[in-house]
C-alpha cells in the first residue's frame, strides 16, 4: 500500500553533533523522495531531494541516503544547529504520472544548546 | 526569494457554513496543488491542479470540496459545507513545470470548525 514511516518519532542532538534522521517506505515503486522541515507554525521547507536512480546527495551540511533494497532512506545533517530544530518529513512520490506528494509521520529533531 | 501566500492565517466557522481558502503561488508555477495536516498528523495530499484543470486528487477530495484559480494569481479551495473533521492546517504549494517533486509551501491556513 502507500505508506510512509519514520523509526523515531523524537531525537534529541546535542549542539554540534551530527543527526541522522530515518524513514521506511513501502512502496517499490517510488521513485522520488525529498525531506521536508517544518518549523512550528511555518508549512513544509523543501531541504533536499533524491532519485531512485541514485543512493547519496549533499546538500550544504545536509546528505540523503537512500537504500532501495530496504527501502530505506535517512537525513544527515552534520554540525546540528539549534536552528535546525523542527519536524522532519520524508516524503514519496510514486513513478508515472503524479506529482502527489506521500508523507510520513514526520520526526521532531530537538537541539540541545 | 518568492514565496507562497495564504489567506486567512486562521478561519473559525461553524459546521455547516462555506469557506474560502486563499493562496497566491509562486508567479512562474504551474502546477497547484492543496494537503491538510490534522493536529498531530501527518500531511496530506488532498488535490494537484494544473493547465486549469485537476489533475489528480484524493478520496478527502469529494464532493465538498472544489478548486479554481479564478484569475492569474489567485488559487482557491471552497470547501461547500464545513464538518467537525475538515478542522486542519491546509497548506497550498505550487511547483514549476517538470519539477514536480520541488513542491514550495505556503505557511498554511488554520480552519476550525466549530
Amino acid at each position: 500500500g502507500e505508506s510512509v514511516g519514520l523509526h523515531l518519532p523524537t531525537l534529541s542532538v546535542q549542539e554540534g553533533d551530527n543527526s541522522i534522521i530515518n524513514c521506511a517506505y513501502s512502496n517499490s515503486a517510488s521513485d522520488y523522495f525529498i525531506w521536508y522541515k517544518q518549523e512550528s507554525g511555518k508549512g513544509p521547507q523543501f531541504i533536499i531531494d533524491i532519485r531512485s536512480n541514485m543512493d547519496k546527495r549533499q546538500g550544504q551540511r545536509v546528505t540523503v541516503l537512500l537504500n532501495k533494497t530496504v527501502k530505506h532512506l535517512s537525513l544527515q545533517i552534520a554540525a546540528t544547529q539549534p536552528g535546525d530544530s523542527a519536524v522532519y518529513f520524508c516524503a514519496e512520490i510514486l513513478g508515472g504520472a503524479t506529482n502527489k506528494l506521500i508523507f510520513g509521520t514526520g520526526t521532531l529533531l530537538a537541539v540541545q544548546p | 526569494e518568492p514565496e507562497v501566500t495564504q489567506t486567512p492565517s486562521h478561519q473559525v466557522t461553524q459546521m455547516g457554513q462555506e469557506v474560502i481558502l486563499r493562496c497566491v503561488p509562486i508567479s512562474n508555477h504551474l502546477y497547484f496543488y492543496w494537503y491538510r495536516q490534522i493536529l498531530g498528523q501527518k500531511v496530506e495530499f488532498l488535490v494537484s491542479f494544473y493547465n486549469n484543470e485537476i489533475s489528480e486528487k484524493s478520496e478527502i477530495f469529494d464532493d465538498q470540496f472544489s478548486v479554481e484559480r479564478p484569475d492569474g494569481s489567485n488559487f482557491t479551495l471552497k470547501i461547500r459545507s464545513t464538518k467537525l473533521e475538515d478542522s486542519a492546517m491546509y497548506f497550498c504549494a505550487s511547483s514549476r513545470q517538470g519539477e514536480a517533486g520541488e513542491q514550495y509551501f505556503g505557511p498554511g491556513t488554520r480552519l476550525t470548525v466549530t
